[in-house]
């Protein structure tokens, strides 16, 4: 199967910045995708990478490098309602999506 | 409102019932999943549909019983299920489910305990 990494927790400072590290080994790549996820609520879209670099939009940016099988999610001008879980998700050579099992990042006033 | 609608968003049922879980996307999109999602697992996908045809069972237990009527909407019928099948069961749809950037939309999920 494949196997995405990411950390469980995060916790950082209003205002702060804050990067959420992703490392994935699968067999071949097609996509990496992140989502955040509020309490209670459905996931959703936040950013997309298949080629090596940096996608920014607005405050959240999404890094990639396929060589490295290393991804990251910098979060920056950290708000309060940023508080949630942020999910990593990898394509495979055959499309199929699978994902790791999130970071929950806790923004402290 | 993500343009995923899921009901209900919380269901108890006992071990012996029957139930079914429901989904409707208003997004025009072809292809509908079905995902398990557990407290700190990832999210395991069980079922995808593409132009109404089930395309992936990813070895899910026969107790969970999929129906895609249309391209809007997906079901989810449960029977003699187990504690362990409490999670939270989450509907997407995409416009397509190969190449291209495909973003899932997710509902806000159906929240289930069995007893």
């Amino acid at each position: 199967g494949q196997n995405i990494d990411q950390p469980t927790e995060m916790t950082a400072t209003e205002g702060a910045i804050v990067q959420i590290n992703c490392t994935y080994q699968t067999s071949g790549f097609n996509g990496l995708f992140w989502y955040q996820q509020h309490a209670g609520e459905a996931p959703t879209f936040l950013s997309y990478n298949v080629l090596d670099g940096l996608e920014e939009k607005g405050r959240f940016s999404s890094f990639l490098s396929r060589s490295k099988g290393y991804s990251y999610l910098l979060l920056k001008e950290l708000q309060m309602k940023d508080s949630a879980s942020y999910l990593c998700a990898v394509r495979d050579e055959d499309y199929k999506l699978s994902f790791g099992a999130g970071t929950t990042v806790t923004v402290r006033a | 409102e993500t343009g995923v609608t899921q009901t209900p968003r919380h269901l108890v049922m006992g071990m012996t019932n029957k139930k079914s879980l429901k989904c409707e996307q208003h997004l025009g999109h072809n292809a509908m999943y079905w995902y398990k999602q557990s407290a700190k697992k990832p999210l395991e996908l069980m079922f995808v549909y593409n132009f109404k045809e089930q395309t992936e069972n990813n070895s899910v237990p026969s107790r969970f019983s999929p129906e895609c009527p249309n391209s809007s909407h997906l079901f989810l019928h449960l029977h003699t299920l187990q504690p362990e099948d409490s999670a939270l069961y989450l509907c997407a749809s995409s416009q397509g489910t190969g190449s291209g950037a495909n973003v899932l939309t997710f509902g806000a999920g159906s929240r289930l305990t069995v007893l």
